[in-house]
């Protein structure tokens, strides 16, 4: 089956406390993306990634760290997580492009006390 | 500045009724326009999308949406909603190959 998994899909953290939420797509995509959801803000994008050894910031990088070693994973590192970064974070991808149909991940939803 | 605003946060239909869900873009050029819905606890799936041409797009789910240029709107529309379609639903934008900017998101209730 076609799909984008995240993991973990819940987390309760503390403030400082190094913290990597991996993502994983099983359709040979090239494009890769990260966004966090915040209630009245919809999704804004953290990193995206164009391909293998290739990324570069979004709208709402600070705080975070991507790197993209193989096709199919595209972790986000949070190396010393804040309570302004408790959100929802959905991992997506497509096949080329970012304006190519993405698809998305279940969620993880993080909380940093 | 590139942006997508969804005017209703929050709107309540009967079943059976029909439904308009608003979006307006604010792009130099025409952008790609997507229409997402997001269920409890899901991820984000897409109804549709509009890249050029015919300007009424139909989408799954009995979706469709209709592009007018003038007035920069990208509207979703179903003419009898089902209590299943009670979510969130977002309008996004792309104009370039990278960024896909997203609307605050309108979430819908129904009621029986």
């Amino acid at each position: 089956e076609a799909q984008v998994t995240q993991n973990p899909r819940y987390l309760i953290t503390v403030t400082g406390k190094k913290l990597t939420v991996t993502c994983s797509q099983n359709m040979n995509h090239e494009y890769m993306s990260w966004y966090r959801q915040d209630p009245g803000l919809g999704l804004r994008q953290i990193y995206y990634s164009m391909n293998v050894e290739v990324t570069d910031k979004g709208d709402v990088p600070e705080g975070y760290k991507v790197s993209r070693k193989e096709k199919r994973n595209f972790p986000l590192i949070l190396e010393s997580p804040s309570p302004n970064q408790t959100s929802l974070y959905f991992c997506a991808s497509s096949f080329h492009r970012g304006q190519d149909e993405q698809y998305f991940g279940p969620g993880t939803r993080l909380t940093v006390t | 500045a590139q942006s997508v605003t969804q005017p209703d946060i929050h709107i309540t239909v009967s079943e059976g009724a029909s439904l308009e869900l608003r979006c307006n873009y604010s792009y130099g050029a025409t952008p790609y326009l997507f229409w997402y819905v997001q269920s409890p606890g899901q991820g984000l799936q897409l109804l549709l999308k509009y890249f050029s041409g015919d300007t009424l797009v139909q989408g799954i789910k009995g979706f469709e949406a209709e592009f007018k240029r003038s007035q920069s709107s990208f509207n979703l529309r179903k003419p009898s909603v089902h209590w299943s379609d009670a979510a969130e639903y977002f309008c996004a934008a792309s104009g370039g190959y990278n960024k896909l900017i997203f609307g605050a998101g309108t979430r819908l209730a129904v009621h029986p």
